[in-house]
């Protein structure tokens, strides 16, 4: 299976930063991945999908970019709406796998 | 626009089969040309995927459960399936179904709210 690894695991901003997670894979998976956001107690949202495409509806405060095996995905400027843990996702190769997820909250 | 609802036990007992239920509410299970699928999530940790069904009938399974899994679609209730086998505690998980978006399983659009199962005598 491809590993995911996101980084950091856990982050504190304040209300109009930048926030920035990275993804990296274990092998190249070309623009094969895709971003979700979880809320506590709800299940996740798909936000950005082949890397840097948005989902209907997204803010256009998130984006995403990348190639090959490192991805990053961007919160121009963290809302309280925010609030909630981020994982990334690749679909290269079979089975799909998740990185360990980035916790977001506000300082 | 299509809504998920998962159902099922929320207690099952170690050794035993695991049964939940997808059913699909505004749109036709079997048309579309969409993909089904089943991820988990252990408490407090990530998301692990566990299968997709497409409509016409193929499977596919993650090879770390497929011994004990089997997924299937009942296209006459809009609903979809998923049986594990020889449940232990490292089963107890957050269970979700999901759609595929545009007809692919690379990426899930339309999630259900997940049912909580734990494998406990």
């Amino acid at each position: 299976d491809i590993q995911m690894t996101q980084s950091p695991s856990s982050l504190s901003a304040s209300v109009g930063d930048r926030v920035t997670i990275t993804c990296q894979a274990s092998q190249d998976i070309n623009n094969s991945l895709n971003w979700y956001q979880q809320k506590p107690g709800k299940a996740p949202k798909l936000l950005i999908y082949d890397a840097s495409n948005m989902e209907i509806g997204v803010p256009s405060r998130f984006s995403g970019s990348g190639f090959g095996t490192d991805f990053t995905f961007t919160i121009s400027s963290l809302q309280p709406d925010d609030i909630a843990t981020y994982y990334c996702q690749q679909y290269d190769n079979l089975p799909p796998t998740f990185g360990g997820g980035t916790k977001v909250d506000i300082k | 626009q299509v809504q998920l609802q998962e159902s099922g036990p929320g207690l099952v007992k170690p050794s035993q089969t695991l049964s939940l239920t997808c059913t699909v509410s505004g749109g036709a299970i079997s048309s579309g040309g969409d993909y089904w699928i089943w991820i988990r999530q252990h408490p407090g940790k990530g998301l692990e995927w566990i299968a997709y069904m497409y409509y016409s009938g193929t499977n596919y399974y993650n090879p770390s459960l497929k011994s004990r899994l089997t997924v299937s679609v009942a296209t006459s209730k809009n609903q979809f399936s998923l049986k594990l086998s020889s449940v232990t505690a490292a089963d107890t998980a957050m269970y979700y179904c999901a759609r595929g978006r545009s007809g692919s399983y690379s990426a899930m659009d339309v999630w259900g709210q997940g049912t909580t199962v734990t494998v406990s005598s």
